[in-house]
């Protein structure tokens, strides 16, 4: 079975640019999460997908950030524009609908803003 | 904010067991406790979870007092491929909801 995938594995782009990251999911879970580490901190939640509807979204710093998981599938996460504080390492996590919150973790995408 | 308190970090020799301790004085009755771990440059994983029982996996033991104040995690033949950082978690189950990470600890496993 395949895990949890995000693409691209490492972004670098300019202040003021846009970027999109996405997250695929174990085939057959509902819930897609988005987490984010910056530099120094601690892993901290955006927000939550059951299907294609937003469950939580409490996390998502400003609207600089929207995430979108069209059909209840794959999901993405855009930043537009991008600022030098979103530099960090964007992780997704999925889990199934009744599996109570074990939550498999993708790879993750570093982001860098310069 | 993170509802427990972990040590920053602790060393652990190859071979032997790996004990690690997690204060969650404020735990509720409904809610687990979730230990999940993070190898350098790898998204988190999940280890074990427990509601008032010791609970036992192919990966870790987990140990909760009988108040439910603070539990431990234990591996029981720790490998250098267990340095990482784990983190204890405590959360309502089956409300697929948000894991709230705190600073973890950083375990080493020397040879």
């Amino acid at each position: 079975e395949a895990g949890v995938t995000q693409f691209p594995s490492h972004s670098v782009i300019e202040k003021g640019q846009t970027v999109t990251l996405r997250c695929d999911p174990i085939s057959g879970h509902d819930n897609l999460y988005w987490y984010r580490r910056v530099m120094g901190k601690e892993i901290k939640f955006l927000l939550h997908f059951v299907k294609e509807s937003k469950q939580d979204e409490s996390g998502m710093p400003n609207n600089r950030f929207l995430a979108e998981r069209t059909g209840g599938t794959y999901s993405t996460l855009k930043v537009q524009p991008a600022e030098l504080e979103d530099s960090g390492v964007y992780f997704c996590a999925s889990s199934q609908a009744d599996g109570g919150t074990e939550q498999y973790f993708g790879p993750g995408t570093r982001l860098t803003v310069t | 904010d993170a509802k427990t308190t972990q040590p920053p970090s602790m060393d652990c020799a190859e071979g032997r067991a790996a004990n690690l301790p997690c204060n969650h004085s404020t735990i509720s009755g409904n809610e687990y406790v979730y230990w999940y771990r993070q190898i350098h440059s790898q998204g988190p994983q999940y280890i074990i979870h427990g509601l008032k029982n010791n609970e036992t996996n192919e990966m870790a033991s987990l140990i909760i007092t009988e108040d439910r104040k603070s539990s431990t995690l234990i591996l029981p033949h720790a490998t250098l491929r267990d340095t990482a950082v784990y983190y204890c978690i405590v959360i309502y189950y089956n409300q697929g909801g948000k894991l709230i990470f705190g600073q973890g600890t950083e375990l080493s496993v020397k040879p």
